[in-house]
């Protein structure tokens, strides 16, 4: 499975704006960018993806390095909700895919 | 955004017991997994099923555990018999489509094998 390298802690402050960096240097020209969130004692909430375009929904903004071998979650006017850990990772073309989760970025927000 | 349930979010059972996991997936949706999660560690795949098949397990998915759909109903995990490192919160997912499409979790069952 293609990897992904993100650092495994990052603080904000309520109402700033956080960048989550994730490296994936060696992607597939086919291979989904996803994120996914979670909080402790809950399951990961999908959170959004995209594939060579940055894309921005109600959650976050992601943005695409033009090779695409890294990517930025980029959350705007982050809350107390927003402390979570945040998985980058990348989706096979292959059928019936499967997520696969590492570590991820332990985002804590402080008021 | 859809929602999946599962129940119970709790249970507690002796080893050497079966236990059943039910998932109600979002209505529309055709592909469902399962993950699992020991406490502290990462989460990691165990199965995923399509048209009352198996497509992909995992080396977790023991011969001891089997997934089913009767009749569309709950997508169920079944673990028989249990054992101590069983122990775990289980995540249900599901998606409308199979490659690349956006897998929909549960909030978890949290299964003790005392």
């Amino acid at each position: 499975d293609a990897k992904t390298t993100q650092p495994d802690s990052m603080e904000s402050t309520e109402g700033e704006t956080v960048h989550l960096p994730c490296s994936h240097a060696t992607i597939s020209g086919n291979e989904y960018i996803y994120w996914y969130r979670q909080v402790p004692l809950q399951g990961p909430e999908y959170v959004t993806h995209g594939l060579q375009q940055n894309t921005t929904n109600s959650m976050a903004f992601l943005a695409i390095a033009s090779d695409r071998k890294s990517s930025t979650l980029i959350l705007t006017h982050v809350s107390l909700r927003d402390a979570a850990v945040y998985h980058c990772i990348l989706l096979t073309s292959s059928s019936f895919s499967k997520l696969v989760f590492g570590q991820g970025t332990s985002l804590s927000v402080v008021p | 955004g859809p929602k999946v349930l599962q129940i119970p979010s709790h249970q507690i059972i002796d080893m050497g017991q079966m236990v059943t996991l039910n998932c109600d997936p979002v209505s529309n949706h055709l592909y469902f997994y399962w993950y699992k999660q020991i406490l502290g560690q990462q989460m990691e795949f165990l199965v995923n099923f399509y048209n009352g098949k198996v497509m992909e397990k995992s080396k977790l998915f023991k011969d001891q555990f089997s997934v089913e759909r009767p009749d569309g109903s709950y997508f169920t995990l079944k673990i028989q018999p249990t054992a101590l490192e069983d122990s775990a919160v289980y995540f249900c997912a599901s998606s409308l489509k199979d490659c690349q499409d956006t897998q929909y979790f549960g909030p978890g069952t949290r299964l003790l094998v005392l």
